[in-house]
């Protein structure tokens, strides 16, 4: 069965960049039909959806982080990764990454998430 | 954009069961039959429970349903239990992106 699992600094200071991967087994990351999305969440609140990059390198962003964000796969490794540039302390948050399926409202399955605090 | 509305809290007693609803507008919600939610204990990962509205994957029970009427959509739990204690998160897509609720709390008295 598919698993997903993010890895990154856990510690980023304001106005530098974060930088997190989500490595996937068990499925392939061009399987036709299939997203990968990160999706942030912090303390008390509802998820917030990033942005993710379809089977076929296409990327997709909310556009409240679109100018920051950047989503990228690397393919040979089997993964895809996150930059969010000029963080400040609101980007404080458990950051997840999650399965998608094209045409579908289904966020399947989700890594466990990994801490990144933006602080001095 | 604005996230879509939840209740803050709801409670039930085992047994019993018990509506989540979860509001948006004309350009999420009303527009998509793109809805899913998701069950979260503390300190884990969101679990998807619903999508497409009203469809279960497998290995959930079918103790949840979901439904949508107009600009909101519903998630039952019925013959509660005290597992399902726990945060709910309803989705939509709104044209070119995802959009969360603010979340539910249920709690099992």
């Amino acid at each position: 069965q598919v698993q997903l699992q993010e890895s990154g600094p856990g510690l980023v200071k304001p106005l530098e960049t974060l930088s997190l991967t989500c490595t996937v087994s068990g499925d392939s990351i061009t399987r036709t039909g299939y997203h990968w999305d990160w999706i942030r969440q912090t303390t008390g609140k509802g998820p917030e959806w990033i942005g993710g990059i379809s089977w076929k390198g296409d990327t997709f962003y909310n556009p409240s982080l679109m100018s920051r964000a950047t989503i990228s796969a690397d393919t040979s490794r089997n993964q895809c990764s996150l930059t969010l540039r000029s963080v400040t302390a609101t980007d404080t948050a458990v950051y997840y990454c999650a399965r998608d399926y094209d045409a579908s409202s289904r966020f399947d399955p989700w890594g466990p998430g990994t801490l990144v605090t933006v602080s001095s | 954009q604005s996230a879509l509305t939840q209740p803050r809290s709801v409670s039930g007693s085992p047994g019993q069961s018990v509506t989540l609803s979860c509001t948006g507008t004309s350009s999420d919600i009303g527009a998509y039959n793109y809805v899913s939610w998701y069950q979260q204990h503390p300190g884990k990962a969101p679990k998807l429970i619903i999508y497409d509205v009203h469809r279960r994957p497998s290995g959930v029970p079918d103790r949840f349903s979901g439904s949508k009427s107009a600009y909101t959509a519903s998630l039952t739990i019925s013959g509660l239990q005290a597992e399902d204690e726990a945060d709910y998160y309803c989705c939509s897509f709104a044209a070119s992106f995802w959009v969360f609720g603010g979340g539910t709390k249920l709690t099992v008295l």
